[in-house]
């Protein structure tokens, strides 16, 4: 079954250090997405990018944060400086939107990857 | 935004045991899905369920648009079902855009052996 991969699993960094989070998509999927869960509470929205722009983006992603699709395959998030507070787990999803009579966005999660800001 | 109420927010069982977890919603129900974080903290798809009622084994999921609520069944528990259980759904459906997902606070599951 088709998969959403992420790397790396575990990511430590020192404070004001720059990130970048891997993750390759499902190969089929147009729309994609960060997420985020700091230790204990929900997961929350980061990002959205559809057609090579991002579609939306919470408050969350300030301009430390950026996404990029590279090449055909893979999407990335980079913090240019990290913050203690960005010690997180990183979620990628994406999905195929099915449009039509009945609009269907099922997203797909990554096994996400955990940074640590020391 | 929309808001999204999960409860209870911790649960605790005895291997065997049937449990209903549940999620309001402040508004209408879009794409609702379920989800499992195992304790490897990784995001398991269970239902994508924005209407009517769904089975998979010894889970199951029934959301009520028209009232704003979902629920989901676990039957017959095991130390396996243990995590967290997330419910998520969409603000609202408009076409060409990616649709974020809003996450409830989760309900912790503990199955005791």
């Amino acid at each position: 079954e088709p998969e959403v991969t992420q790397t790396p699993s575990h990511q430590v960094t020192q404070m004001g250090q720059e990130v970048i989070l891997r993750c390759v998509p499902i190969s089929n999927h147009l729309y994609f997405y960060w997420y985020r869960q700091i230790l204990g509470q929900k997961v929350e929205f980061l990002v959205s990018f559809y057609n090579n722009e991002i579609s939306e983006k919470s408050e969350i992603f300030d301009d430390q944060f950026s996404v990029e699709r590279p090449d055909g395959s893979n999407f990335t998030l980079k913090i240019r400086s990290t913050k203690l507070e960005d010690s997180a787990m990183y979620f990628c999803a994406s999905s195929e939107q099915w449009e039509g009579e009945w609009a269907k966005n099922i997203q797909y999660f990554g096994a996400g990857t955990r940074l640590s800001v020391l | 935004g929309i808001q999204v109420e999960q409860s209870p927010p911790d649960l605790i069982l005895q291997e065997g045991a049937n449990s209903t977890l549940r999620c309001n919603f402040s508004d209408s129900v879009n794409n609702l899905q379920w989800f499992h974080q195992n304790p490897w903290g990784q995001l398991i798809n269970l239902f994508y369920i924005p209407s009517g009622t769904k089975q998979n084994g010894r889970l199951s999921a029934t959301t009520v648009a028209t009232e704003r609520y979902s629920l989901l069944y676990i039957s017959s528990s095991q130390t396996t079902d243990s995590g967290v259980y997330f419910c998520a759904d969409e603000e609202g459906i408009s076409s060409g855009s990616a649709r974020q997902l809003t996450f409830g606070s989760g309900t912790q599951l503990t199955v005791l052996p």
